[in-house]
C-alpha cells in the first residue's frame, strides 16, 4: 500500500543550525502539507503546498521556514537558524486532491540543543 | 480561527466499560477526521466523515457526526486494552476554497484502558 514516507526519523541539532526535513509524498499526489506536534501537545498546521507553490501558511510558519519539491518526488522543510521551540514532531502528508483524504507520513522527531 | 475542543483529554477506564468522547468545534465544517496516535508515532486515520448524521463503526470504535451542533462523538463499547492510546478529532473547515485541506485538530483524548 503506497506511503507517505520521512527521513530521518530523528534528527538532533545544535541551536542556530539548519535543517532539512524530508518526506516523498505518495506518488500520484498533488497537495502536500506539513504538520508538527509540540511533545504533549496537539498538531499544528504549518503550511500546505500545491502546484510547486505555497498555498496556505500558519503564522508558525514564518522566515525561519521554507518549503520546496526540488525534484518531483520529494518535499522538503527547511528550518534556517534552529531554536529550542522548534523541538518537536514534524509530520509530512499529502493528498490527491484537496477535497480528498490527507495521508500522513510516520514523522520526524526534532530535537534542538 | 477555527476552534476544536476534545473532551476529555484523560480518559482512564476497566476493559469491558463503555465510554463517548466528544469533539467540538466552532465553524461550519461537513468534514470531520478521527486518528489514533500511539506514543512517538504517527497519526493512523480511523474514520473520516463526510455529512451530517454520518455514522461509521469499526470494530469497537463508533464515530458519529451532528453538522448542526457542530459536534463529533467517537465511542468505545467494551474497551480493551489494545485501544490505549491518544485520540485526535480534525476539522477541515467548509470553506475549502480557502484552506485547500488545512485541518485543525484538537489537543487529543489520552485513553487508558486498563484490566
Amino acid at each position: 500500500e503506497p506511503e507517505v514516507t520521512q527521513t530521518p526519523s530523528h534528527q538532533v541539532t545544535q541551536m542556530g543550525q539548519e535543517v532539512i526535513l524530508r518526506c516523498v509524498p505518495i506518488s500520484n499526489h498533488l497537495y502536500f502539507y506539513w504538520y508538527r506536534q509540540i511533545l504533549g501537545q496537539k498538531v499544528e498546521f504549518l503550511v500546505s503546498f500545491y502546484n510547486n507553490e505555497i498555498s496556505e501558511k500558519s503564522e508558525i510558519f514564518d522566515d525561519q521556514f521554507s518549503v520546496e519539491r526540488p525534484d518531483g518526488s520529494n518535499f522538503t522543510l527547511k528550518i534556517r537558524s534552529t531554536k529550542l521551540e522548534d523541538s518537536a514532531m514534524y509530520f509530512c502528508a499529502s493528498s490527491w486532491d484537496r477535497a480528498a483524504e490527507a495521508f500522513f507520513g510516520q514523522g520526524t522527531r526534532l530535537t534542538v540543543v | 480561527e477555527l476552534k476544536v475542543e476534545q473532551n476529555p483529554l484523560f480518559l482512564s477506564m476497566q476493559e469491558g466499560k463503555n465510554y463517548t468522547i466528544y469533539c467540538n468545534y466552532s465553524t461550519t465544517s461537513d468534514r470531520l477526521y478521527w486518528y489514533r496516535q500511539d506514543p512517538g508515532k504517527s497519526l493512523e486515520s480511523l474514520f473520516v466523515l463526510l455529512s451530517n448524521g454520518a455514522v461509521k463503526q469499526e470494530g469497537r470504535l463508533m464515530a458519529s457526526l451532528d453538522t448542526k451542533a457542530r459536534l463529533s462523538t467517537l465511542h468505545i463499547t467494551a474497551a480493551v486494552h489494545d485501544l490505549s492510546a491518544t485520540y485526535f478529532c480534525a476539522v477541515e473547515p467548509a470553506d475549502r476554497g480557502s484552506t485547500l485541506g488545512r485541518l485543525y485538530f484538537g489537543r487529543g483524548t489520552q485513553l487508558t484502558v486498563w484490566p
